[in-house]
C-alpha cells in the first residue's frame, strides 16, 4: 500500500506570505490529487496531476514523478485560504481490483492565515 | 448545480440502532465511495461502486452495508451502531476508476452514544 506523508501538519501564516505544502508518496502512481477542506465543511478538489505543474489563481501545484513528490503552493495568501489541505493518490495501472479504487490519502496540513 | 448531496448532515445515535446515509449525485458518474474521516487519520475508504447494481468493500468496511439500485444513489447503512462508528462520512464520486477527478459532498457527522 502506497504511504502518503504530507508536511507541515501545520502551518501559520501572515497574509500576503507565499506559501508551500509538500507531499511525498512511497511507490508509484496513476495521479495525484490536492484537495481542500475548510473547518466544519465539505471536500473541494484542488487539482488532479500526472505530471507537471497546473495553476488555478493563486494556487500552483507540481509533481515530480521521479523523486514522488508534490508540492501546492499558494501565492499572496488570504484569510479565506484557511483549511486543511490534503493529498491524495491514485494507484497506479497495473494494479487491478479492488486496489485499483483505492485512493491512499495524507492526514492533511491544517493552514491558518493571520489578517 | 447540486454535485454530490448528502443526507442527513448530522444524526446522533444509540448504540444498536440502525440508520442510512443517502448519497445522491446528477452528474451520471459510474463510481461513488463512501468514505469516513477520523481525528488523525487520512480518509479510508468503507466500500465503492463501480456502476448501478454493483458494489464492493473497500479499507474498512465491517459493519457497514451499502447498496446502488440507482446510479444517482449510493446508501450506506448501519445495522447496529457502535460508538467505533462515530465518524464524519463523506460520499464522493468520479466519471474514471484510476485518475478522476473526485467530487465530495458536504459530509455527515454521526455521533453514536
Amino acid at each position: 500500500k502506497n504511504e502518503v506523508e504530507q508536511s507541515p501538519q501545520n502551518l501559520t501564516a501572515q497574509e500576503g506570505e507565499f506559501i508551500t505544502i509538500n507531499c511525498s508518496y512511497s511507490v508509484g502512481i496513476s495521479a495525484l490529487h490536492w484537495l481542500q477542506q475548510h473547518p466544519g465543511g465539505g471536500i473541494v478538489s484542488l487539482f488532479m496531476l500526472s505530471s507537471g505543474k497546473k495553476k488555478h489563481g493563486r494556487l500552483i501545484a507540481t509533481i515530480n514523478i521521479q523523486e514522488k513528490h508534490s508540492s501546492l503552493h499558494i501565492t499572496a495568501s488570504h484569510p479565506r485560504d484557511s483549511a486543511v489541505y490534503i493529498c491524495a493518490v491514485s494507484p497506479p495501472r497495473q494494479y487491478s481490483g479492488a486496489g485499483s479504487y483505492q485512493l491512499t490519502f495524507g492526514k492533511g496540513t491544517k493552514l491558518s492565515v493571520i489578517p | 448545480n447540486a454535485g454530490v448531496t448528502q443526507t442527513p448532515k448530522f444524526r446522533v445515535l444509540k448504540t444498536g440502532q440502525s440508520m442510512t446515509l443517502l448519497c445522491a449525485q446528477d452528474m451520471n458518474h459510474e463510481y461513488m465511495y463512501w468514505y469516513r474521516q477520523d481525528p488523525g487519520m487520512g480518509l479510508r475508504l468503507i466500500h465503492y461502486s463501480v456502476g448501478e447494481g454493483t458494489t464492493a468493500k473497500g479499507e474498512v468496511p465491517d459493519g457497514y452495508n451499502v447498496s446502488r439500485l440507482k446510479k444517482q444513489n449510493f446508501l450506506l447503512g448501519l445495522e447496529s451502531a457502535a460508538p467505533s462508528q462515530t465518524s464524519v462520512y463523506f460520499c464522493a464520486s468520479s466519471y474514471r476508476r484510476r485518475a478522476g477527478e473526485l467530487f465530495f459532498g458536504e459530509g455527515s457527522r454521526l455521533t453514536v452514544l
